[in-house]
């Protein structure tokens, strides 16, 4: 159990366009997902806290405008890269806030690897 | 300020030994701690977690000890094996901010 899902894995966008990435929670409902981003040999940084019917809840230093998000259910959110440039490749991965059964874990997608040329 | 860190980058074990990856926090407030385990091109990946009300959390081939007083959290894997090769970060809750807080992760190399 616990499974959570991206797509796309990777992506390879012009400069200047828009780029959707998509997490869903598999098995449990999630109220609460997050979104980080990740440079090589780095941890994780989290960019914005998304809770479903509500809005996103952005880090600071991160553009709200610039990094769209939604959470439209609750075992979906995406996260919408606008007017994307090189500086904004990266790997993105997004977690679900499991909390069921008496946890309160995040369980963590496969990540979506973002290239803009 | 808030800190996860880890003592050492790299660890590097031979294959069936035991591996002890350590961790440091300093929010006194953070009450639920989670490993987890990263493999190169893919997500976190859940190991083991442990509340503040504990001490010591057995899982399978792992262990995971949080020692409060000195803010100091450590993964324990026994016989290693070359799937254990990833990075290994622990992560705190700050306090019930709903949020996680990443250590800079620690790389372990399995040897033959």
């Amino acid at each position: 159990g616990a499974v959570v899902s991206q797509h796309p894995s990777w992506v390879i966008c012009k400069s200047g366009t828009s780029v959707k990435i998509e997490c869903r929670s598999l098995d449990f409902q999630a109220t609460t997902m997050f979104w980080y981003r990740q440079f090589p040999k780095q941890s994780l940084m989290l960019m914005a806290t998304s809770n479903e019917g509500s809005k996103a809840t952005y880090e600071q230093g991160v553009e709200k405008d610039k990094f769209l998000i939604n959470h439209a259910s609750l075992t979906l959110s995406t996260l919408t890269v606008t007017s994307a440039h090189p500086e904004d490749s990266s790997f993105y991965i997004c977690s679900a806030r499991h909390t069921g059964q008496g946890q309160n874990t995040q369980y963590f997608g496969p990540g979506t690897r973002l290239t803009v040329l | 300020g808030e800190n996860v860190g880890l003592h050492l980058p790299t660890l590097s074990v031979q294959e069936g030994d035991n591996s002890i990856i350590n961790c440091a926090y300093s929010n006194s407030a953070s009450d639920y701690f989670i490993w987890y385990k990263q493999e190169s091109g893919k997500g976190p990946q859940f190991i083991i977690d442990i509340r503040s009300n504990m001490d010591k959390r057995q899982g399978q081939r792992v262990t995971v000890l949080l020692n409060k007083t000195v803010k100091h959290l450590s993964l324990q894997i026994a016989a290693t094996q070359p799937g254990d090769s990833a990075v290994y970060f622990c992560a705190e809750n700050g306090g019930n901010t709903g949020k996680l807080i990443f250590g800079q992760g620690t790389t372990l190399q399995v040897k033959p």
